[in-house]
């Protein structure tokens, strides 16, 4: 059936960078990618960015193309999600999710993460 | 870039009741549309993909429709457990999505 398991919750100050581990199993890693969703407290979710599990390759939401960056190391069939310059706009949960169908239709967890000085 | 309005923003129906919850595009688009359901403090849970094509175990009084620029999410008798955050998810072109904002759905 397959399952997502994220890094878990971060505090950071603003400016800093964090980088989250999403890592899945189950299914054959390299046959689907994986979408980044974020969720501000008491607001809707927000679609951050994809990434080939296979390629590599990537694509980016305009709002924060210039801060973030998805990799992948296929050999712990992990994807990571790095987001730069850190303000408290950047506080929310940060999904990872199996896209399917063109539909994400596993979840991991889901990552708090808390920017404050 | 496609912009996704749902609408209302809160529905009350009485339980047994239909619910029917929209969601607009700013343009037309393809049929590959998703609805998910989400509870306080739980993930997103996909329901409806591709229009109205129901996801494994989700049950047969959650239907999907529209086209072009209008789809709708259906609950043809609502029940207490469907008490949720109702998303859309429109897939844009390569590798591109975007979200509604949601509708939230409680009992009358």
């Amino acid at each position: 059936q397959g399952q997502l398991v994220q890094s878990g919750g971060e505090v950071k100050r603003p400016g800093a960078s964090v980088k989250i581990s999403c890592t899945t199993s189950g299914y054959t890693f390299i046959s689907f990618g994986i979408v980044w969703v974020r969720q501000a407290p008491g607001q809707g979710l927000e679609w951050m960015g994809w990434i080939s599990a296979y390629s590599g390759d990537t694509k980016y939401a305009q709002k924060v193309q210039d801060r973030v960056t998805l990799s992948k190391d296929t050999s712990t069939s992990t994807v990571y999600m790095e987001l730069r310059s850190l303000t408290s706009n950047d506080t929310a949960i940060y999904y990872c999710a199996r896209e399917w169908s063109f539909a994400l239709d596993i979840w991991g967890q889901g990552t708090v993460v808390t920017v404050s000085s | 870039e496609v912009v996704m309005t749902q609408s209302p923003a809160t529905l009350s129906v009485s339980p047994g009741e239909r619910a029917t919850l929209s969601c607009g595009a700013s343009q037309s688009v393809s049929r590959n549309l998703a609805w998910y359901q989400q509870k306080p403090g739980q993930t997103p849970r996909l329901l409806i993909y591709a229009t109205s094509s129901r996801a494994t175990g989700t049950p047969d009084r959650f239907s999907g429709s529209g086209s072009g620029r209008d789809f709708t999410l259906t609950i043809s008798s609502l029940q207490s457990e469907d008490v949720a955050v109702y998303y859309c998810l429109q897939y844009e072109n390569w590798r591109t999505w975007a979200f509604g904002q949601g509708t939230r759905v409680e009992i009358k």
